[in-house]
């Protein structure tokens, strides 16, 4: 089955306390990115990857690292989570950019206390 | 600036009443997409349709249509005889070009259905 996985799909922790949010697809996709949404302001893009070892930012990158050393992985990392950071997490991946849609993971629920 | 506007944060409806949910966007590309999501209070988002700027021919697809209209640079979709499964918080975005070779994707802040049995 074609999917997008991300875990785990909640999290609770503290701040300061460095964690990895994972993100794998089976589709062999090209392009993966890493949303949060926060009532009132919709879907946000992180940080994006056109392909192995290129990524850039995307709207609301600070306080956020990404890695792409393999095509199908897209970890997102806190380094020093704090409370503004807590929201829902998506992982997307897509055959590419422009006319492609987005196949979105499950979602990762974060709190930072 | 805001390159996508979903006006109607919340709207409600009586089921099998038809509603529509705007959506007007912003950019400077002559080439550039549109699309609509889905996201059910289980959480996860779908996709539901695709749009180029060069098709403005309207879509129907069971109960749903979408209405793309470049004068007015709105992709609106209307749910026809609403039922209780399409309550759920839709997306509106936009993907155009940002430069060096890379497409910049832009979601609006989405509308939430609720349709009332």
């Amino acid at each position: 089955e074609a999917q997008v996985t991300q875990n785990p799909r909640y999290l609770i922790t503290v701040t300061g306390k460095k964690l990895t949010v994972t993100c794998s697809q089976n589709m062999n996709h090209e392009y993966m990115s890493w949303y949060r949404q926060d009532p009132g302001l919709g879907l946000r893009q992180i940080y994006y990857s056109m392909n192995v070892e290129v990524t850039d930012k995307g709207d609301v990158p600070e306080g956020y690292k990404v890695s792409r050393k393999e095509k199908r992985n897209f970890p997102l990392i806190l380094e020093s989570p704090s409370p503004n950071q807590t929201s829902l997490y998506f992982c997307a991946s897509s055959a590419g950019q422009g006319a492609y849609e987005q196949y979105f993971g499950p979602g990762t629920r974060l709190t930072v206390t | 600036a805001q390159k996508v506007t979903q006006a109607q944060t919340e709207i409600s409806v009586v089921e099998k009443e038809d509603v529509t949910l705007d959506c007007v966007y912003e950019t400077r590309d002559t080439t550039y997409y549109l699309f609509w999501y889905k996201q059910p209070p289980s959480g996860e988002l779908v996709f539901l349709i695709r749009r180029n700027s060069f098709d403005e021919q309207n879509e129907i697809s069971g109960r749903y249509s979408w209405n793309f209209q470049k004068s007015t640079s709105s992709f609106n979709f209307t749910i026809t005889a609403s039922q209780v499964v399409d309550s759920a918080v839709y997306f509106c975005a936009l993907s155009d070009y940002s430069g060096a070779g890379s497409y910049q994707l832009t979601f609006g802040k989405g509308t939430k259905l609720s349709v009332i049995p």
